[in-house]
């Protein structure tokens, strides 16, 4: 089993539909958890980081952090086509309770149709 | 301030031919990482540099040489490439912590590599 899960997908949706996306994680260790958006032939961008739990909130973004159940989710409101595009999960340890490079989850597809 | 910039953008390289994929940062940042990316397998760390001077294997440095050049800049060797070497190559770069840094990893546009 891989220190984190993440379903490939591909979700697809309508235009203006809330869209979730979660990842789970196994390692505890973990402390900050970050959603970056992969558009096609483009490298990662950061969208969001988050440090322990707890919700944040970046326009139509938010992240949600659930440590007690190993759960992670990003949800889009107000969807647009323009938000198509893979997204990966990632997280981290800090340095003293262990690595502070990131593991990765595989990344889900998200599809928005007109 | 063009954050981190890779090149060259696509290969096409015979097996057993070898190259060197470039990548520079303008972030003053401390770590550099290569990662390769394939369909279904997710980004895979290669090699990573924490700061000038120093290096470390990730989850796949097997057939790959890095160096870090100076601050700006790190480089991935492949001597003799093969077929399995296909992939999108990502090199990244964070800051080292700290008030002024975070750990968050910035990346390239990507190198497209086909190895026949």
């Amino acid at each position: 089993q891989k220190e984190v899960e993440q379903d490939p997908g591909p979700l697809s949706v309508p235009e203006g539909a809330i869209v979730s996306l979660n990842c789970t994680y196994s390692n505890s260790a973990f402390q900050y958890f970050m959603w970056y958006r992969q558009y096609s032939r483009k490298g990662p961008e950061l969208l969001m980081y988050t440090y322990s739990s707890g919700n944040k909130e970046d326009g139509r973004f938010t992240a949600q952090v659930d440590k007690s159940s190993k759960y992670i989710s990003l949800f889009i409101r107000d969807s647009q086509p323009s938000d198509s595009a893979t997204y990966l999960c990632a997280m981290r340890a800090t340095p003293s309770g262990g690595s502070y490079i990131p593991t990765f989850g595989r990344g889900t597809s998200l599809i928005v149709h007109p | 301030n063009a954050g981190v910039t890779q090149t060259p953008k696509f290969q096409v390289l015979k097996t057993g031919q070898s190259m060197t994929l470039q990548c520079a940062q303008d972030m003053n940042h401390n770590s550099m990482y290569w990662y390769r990316q394939d369909p279904g397998m997710g980004l895979r760390l290669i090699y990573y540099s924490a700061s000038e001077g120093t290096t470390d294997k990730g989850e796949v440095p097997n057939g790959y040489n890095v160096s870090r050049l100076n601050k700006r800049e790190f480089s991935l060797r492949l001597e003799s490439a093969a077929p399995s070497q296909t992939s999108v190559y990502f090199c990244a770069s964070s800051g080292s912590g700290g008030r002024r840094s975070s750990y968050e990893q910035y990346f390239g546009p990507g190198t497209r590599l086909t190895v026949t």
